[in-house]
Parts: structure tokens; sequence; C-alpha cells
């Protein structure tokens, strides 16, 4: 059973520009979850799709946006990127019984110049 | 609001002995607890769980405490290996029952000495 599948693994972007960033999760789940790794912040959740609907949204501001496909693949969106951005951005996925893990991707690099 | 914490941003132990990582949370509603450890530059990778009806859960050399009175839990490592040697999250599922929203602590890097 394939995993969990972020591309690209790496990014440069300068600032001012968009990138978008996505997400196959194992076959089967439908959730699909979105963090920010920065070496202050820790993880912090960004938001979950559940059924190509946005069920859960962390505390981001607008520029992060994101969708998901009636296959449960997932992008997220960053518009008019900061050097802020800059972090490891990580996707999991999460089956439907209640009390399961999520399994996390290798997540994509993104690097603000 | 630091819901889930880790106060020790670091751990170091001898091979072969315990590790002993902890974990706070302030939110009385989390009732699924997990713990992940992640090497750098790759995702996280879970360890193991628990649900807030048990106070303990066992799975191999990883043991998860939960104290729900304190809002604790810990996570035993024994014995502990080189290979154990890397950065561990706590995690809360959110509120609202079954989603994937998790909440994670800052992380203890932990270094098992040979």
């Amino acid at each position: 059973k394939a995993g969990v599948t972020q591309t690209p693994r790496y990014l440069i972007k300068t600032r001012g520009q968009q990138v978008t960033l996505s997400c196959s999760p194992i076959s089967g789940h439908r959730s699909v979850s979105w963090y920010q790794q920065t070496p202050g912040q820790g993880l912090q959740f960004l938001f979950e799709y559940f059924s190509e609907t946005q069920r859960n949204k962390g505390n981001f501001p607008g520029r992060f946006s994101g969708r998901q496909f009636s296959n449960s693949r997932s992008e997220m969106n960053v518009s008019t990127l900061e050097l802020g951005d800059s972090a490891l951005y990580l996707c999991a996925s999460k089956g439907a019984a209640m009390n399961t893990e999520a399994f996390f991707g290798q997540g994509t690099r993104l690097t603000v110049v | 609001d630091q819901q889930v914490k880790q106060n020790s941003p670091s751990l170091s132990v001898q091979e072969g002995r315990i590790s002993i990582l902890n974990c706070d949370y302030t939110n009385s509603m989390f009732d699924y607890f997990l713990w992940y450890k992640k090497y750098p530059a790759e995702g996280p990778t879970f360890l193991i769980s628990i649900s807030s009806i048990k106070d303990k859960n066992e799975d191999g050399r990883f043991t998860v405490f939960l104290n729900k009175s304190a809002k604790h839990l810990s996570l035993h490592i024994v014995p502990s290996q080189p290979g154990d040697s890397a950065v561990y999250f706590c995690a809360a599922r959110g509120e609202g029952g079954n989603t994937g929203k998790l909440i994670f602590g800052q992380g203890t890097t932990l270094q098992v000495k040979p």
C-alpha cells in the first residue's frame, strides 16, 4: 500500500510569487490535513479537507488556501509569498475509523528568497 | 495559546536505559493522544496512541501513560537504543469527534548515547 506522497520535495520561490503544493493520500483515506513546520513554531495545523470540503481551519492568513479533489488528492496554495513562509509543509491522511493515527508524507521544503 | 506543551526541548540518555518524555495539555476536551517520531527533513512517523478512556497503552518498547486529572501524558522507551535518537512530538486530536486535526507540542529531541 503506497504511503502519503507529496510533490515537489523542494521548492525555491521569490517573495510575492505564489506556490501550489500537492498531496496524494493513502488509498481509501478521505481526510487530508496540512501542517507547517518552522523552527520557532513547531508543527502548526493549517487546514483539513474531508470529501472535498474544508472541515477544520487553523489560524493562518487567507493567503493560505487549499482544496481537495474527488479522488481525495489535495493541493495547498500560498499566494503573495513572504520570507516567513519558508518552512516544511507536511500533509497527513487519515482513515475513517475513529481512533486511528494520521500518516504523514515526507513534506515539501519551501524556501522563499 | 499553546494547548499542548512539551517543556523539555531535549533529553539525553544512555543506551539500554529508560527514556521518559513528558507532555502536558490544557484542554480537558481532548480525548485522543498520539506520539510521533521525526527525523530532519522527513515527515513524522506514528509511534503509539492512547484514548482518554485508558491510562496506559503498551506496544513493544514503547508505553504511553495518561493522567487525565493532571492533564499529563508521558512516553516511556525501554530499553533505549541509539536508533531512537530523533525528535518526539506529542499530539492531541482536535475537538469535534473524528477529525484529522492534530495539535502538536513543540517536540523533544532525544539523544541516546551508545
